[in-house]
C-alpha cells in the first residue's frame, strides 16, 4: 500500500507571491502517476497537475509547476505570481500504474490562503 | 460537454437507514470511481467500476455497494447507516480504467449527513 503525507496543513501567502506545497510519499511501485488536485469551497476537486514518474521532466501548467524528486519520493507544488482564485484545499495523490490499481491515495491536503 | 453530475447534492437520513447516491459521468467516460471525504479520514477511496464490472474496492465495510449501468452512470448505496458514515461522497469519472494516469473528473459531491 502507499501513503502520501503533505506536512503543512495550512499556508497563507500574500496575492503575487510564490508558494510551495509539500507532498511526499511512500511507494514500492516503480511506475506510478502523482497529480495535484485544488478543491475550492465550491468544493468541485479540479485536476491542478500530472506528473509521469518515468519522465524525468518537470510537468508545468502555466504559473504551475511541480519539482519531483523521485529518489526522494518527493513531489512539491509551486504556484507562482498567487492569486485569490488560488485559494483553496490542495490534494496531492498517487496512483500506481498498471492493472488492479486502488485509484487514487490522497495526501490529508493543504489549506492555502492568499490574502490580497 | 457537462461534467460530473451527482445526485442528491444534499442529504439527511437517520442511524440504521439506507441511501443511494447516483452519479452520471461524463459522456464517453466509462470508469466511475467513488471517493468518501470526511474531515478526520480525508479522501479515501470507496470503489471503481469500468463497463459495469466492479475493478477495486476500497477498504469499506460491505454495507458500501455500488453497481454501473449500461450507460456508464453509477449508484451507491450504503444500507444501516452510522452516524460515521456522513461525509462528502465523491464520484469521479475518467475515460479509461484506473491505472493508466487518466485525469479523473469529479463531480461537485453529495453531502450525506446522518443524525
Amino acid at each position: 500500500a502507499q501513503t502520501v503525507t503533505q506536512s503543512q496543513p495550512e499556508m497563507s501567502v500574500q496575492e503575487a507571491e510564490t508558494v510551495t506545497l509539500s507532498c511526499t510519499y511512500d511507494t514500492s511501485e516503480n511506475n506510478y502517476y502523482l497529480f495535484w488536485y485544488k478543491q475550492p469551497p465550491s468544493r468541485q476537486m479540479i485536476l491542478v497537475i500530472r506528473q509521469e514518474a518515468y519522465k524525468q521532466q518537470n510537468a508545468t501548467e502555466n504559473r504551475f509547476s511541480v519539482n519531483f524528486q523521485k529518489a526522494a519520493k518527493s513531489f512539491s507544488l509551486k504556484i507562482s505570481d498567487s492569486q485569490l482564485g488560488d485559494t483553496a484545499m490542495y490534494f496531492c495523490a498517487f496512483a500506481p500504474s498498471g492493472g488492479g490499481a486502488d485509484g487514487l491515495t490522497f495526501g490529508k491536503g493543504t489549506h492555502l490562503i492568499i490574502q490580497p | 460537454k457537462a461534467g460530473v453530475t451527482q445526485t442528491p447534492r444534499y442529504l439527511i437520513k437517520t442511524r440504521g437507514q439506507q441511501v443511494t447516491l447516483s452519479c452520471s459521468p461524463i459522456s464517453g467516460h466509462r470508469s466511475v470511481s467513488w471517493y468518501q471525504q470526511t474531515p478526520g479520514q480525508g479522501l479515501q477511496f470507496l470503489f471503481e467500476y469500468f463497463s459495469e464490472t466492479q475493478r477495486n474496492k476500497g477498504n469499506f465495510p460491505g454495507r458500501f455497494s455500488g453497481r454501473q449501468f449500461s450507460n456508464s452512470r453509477s449508484e451507491m448505496n450504503v444500507s444501516t447507516l452510522e452516524l460515521g458514515d456522513s461525509a462528502l461522497y465523491l464520484c469521479a469519472s475518467s475515460l479509461l480504467a484506473s491505472g493508466r494516469g487518466n485525469e479523473q473528473f469529479f463531480g461537485p459531491g453529495t453531502r450525506l449527513t446522518v443524525l
